[in-house]
């Protein structure tokens, strides 16, 4: 079946450390992004890329890093710099390069990240 | 500024009862398009719907259904008859495209809670 997967599905980061969440599609979806989610703030964009070898600052990408090698790969990095990572971190993929914003996302079942 | 409001932070039914979801939005663009996502307690969201600015056709699809009003701005989600399987977080979001620039935001979603 086609879809996002996301993994782990829970992690605990050590003060200092940097950890890396997974994200893999096989949708053949050109784009990908990360959000976070807080408790009663929705969803908030982290990072997006639109096409291979590129990807975008989104609205709070302090403190993390991504990269996008490969079309289905889209890894997301919480740096030692983020200082309140705790949160469930959704990928999601959808069809179009740069500008078809029209198109559901489809997402993965999350990672939650807390502080040891 | 672009904006979604979901001013229901977490609404409770009883089991058959109809329940309407609301969602405002704000937005300087004429062609934007408006989308309502699932987050079941596994939570991965799930696309239910899009609409774009320039079709205001309410959409029925089984019990649910959508009530697009652009002279309120305003994108309601009405669940008939409800069941326990529709407890869950639902998003509401915005997407419009201007220049290329990319734009998609959330609402902070609504929890319903429908109790047996």
């Amino acid at each position: 079946d086609g879809g996002i997967t996301q993994s782990p599905k829970y992690l605990f980061r050590k003060e200092g450390q940097n950890v890396t969440l997974s994200c893999e599609q096989n949708l053949n979806h050109d784009a990908m992004y990360w959000y976070r989610q807080d408790p009663g703030q929705g969803l908030r964009l982290i990072y997006y890329s639109q096409i291979v070898n590129d990807f975008q600052k989104g609205d709070i990408a302090e403190g993390y890093s991504v990269s996008r090698e490969k079309k289905e790969s889209f890894p997301l990095t919480v740096t030692s710099a983020q200082k309140n990572p705790t949160a469930f971190y959704l990928c999601a993929s959808s069809i179009g390069p740069r500008g078809l914003s029209n198109q559901p996302q489809h997402f993965g079942d999350g990672t939650r990240l807390s502080i040891l | 500024a672009q904006k979604v409001t979901q001013a229901q932070t977490e609404i409770s039914v009883v089991e058959k009862e109809d329940v309407t979801l609301d969602c405002v939005y704000e937005t300087r663009d004429t062609t934007y398009y408006l989308f309502w996502y699932k987050q079941p307690p596994s939570g991965e969201l799930v696309f239910l719907i899009r609409r774009n600015s320039f079709d205001e056709q309410n959409e029925i699809s089984g019990r649910y259904s959508w009530n697009f009003q652009k002279s309120t701005s305003s994108f309601n989600f009405t669940i008939t008859a409800s069941q326990v399987v529709d407890s869950a977080v639902y998003f509401c979001a915005l997407s419009e495209s201007t220049s290329g620039t990319y734009k998609y935001i959330f609402g902070t979603g609504t929890r319903l809670k429908v109790l047996a």
